[in-house]
């Protein structure tokens, strides 16, 4: 069966620090891979996605990049964090744009 | 306007009543999905749908894309099913992006 993983759980960092966010998913090949912000009192947002190895499309100008190392490993990063970077995100992997999508247990990040 | 909206925002209910939320959206879908998200913040797909309806033990999805509407039923309520249940759909075109609700906030007390 697939998994997803996704780490730290938690993280705290201070304004203008870098940030690294790590997705693995296990039990398929060649997923689709996204990642999503939810801050506090929104929704979900799309940050990145990804179709393959070294695939990215942005969906959000901002100081977040994101990067596919690997088939089964996203990489969400930031050279210096702010405050407005604080929430919840998460990582989703799908079979396909036309498929469900499964979300891993996401970071909550907050930015001081 | 969002292209997305969910209603009610916050829904509290007893233990055994019938749920229905509700999410409308304004443009042409290929899919639309139903997500939960617990307290803890992990999300949960329930359903994906195109067209009618679909039933998964005590949930059910209908989705009318004439009217660009769709509810989710919740029959004989738990505590247990208390948790932030998400709208978000899919646009024509093959789309990757989804677009999302800012999600219905149901409390089932005992």
């Amino acid at each position: 069966s697939q998994t997803i993983h996704q780490w730290p759980a938690t993280l705290v960092q201070p304004v203008g620090s870098p940030l690294s966010l790590e997705c693995t998913v296990e039990g398929t090949s060649n997923p689709n891979l996204y990642w999503y912000r939810q801050a506090a009192g929104r929704g979900l947002q799309l940050l990145f996605y990804s179709v393959g190895i070294g695939q990215i499309s942005s969906e959000v100008p901002q100081n977040l990049s994101a990067s596919r190392p690997q088939d089964r490993q996203f990489i969400l990063s930031s050279k210096k964090l702010l405050l407005s970077d604080s929430g919840f995100y998460l990582c989703a992997w799908s079979a396909d744009a036309y498929n469900e999508q499964f979300f891993g247990p996401g970071t909550r990040l907050t930015v001081l | 306007k969002n292209e997305v909206e969910q209603s009610p925002q916050n829904l509290t209910a007893q233990e055994g009543e019938f749920i229905t939320i509700n999410c409308s959206y304004s443009v042409g879908i290929s899919a639309l999905h139903w997500l939960q998200q617990h307290p803890g913040g992990g999300i949960v797909s329930l359903f994906m749908l195109s067209s009618g309806k679909k039933k998964h033990g005590r949930l059910i999805a209908t989705i009318n894309i004439q009217e660009k509407h769709s509810s989710l039923h919740i029959t004989a309520s738990h505590p247990r099913d208390s948790a932030v249940y998400i709208c978000a759909v899919r646009a024509q075109g093959g789309s990757e992006k989804l677009v999302f609700g800012k999600g219905t906030k149901l409390t089932v007390n005992p």
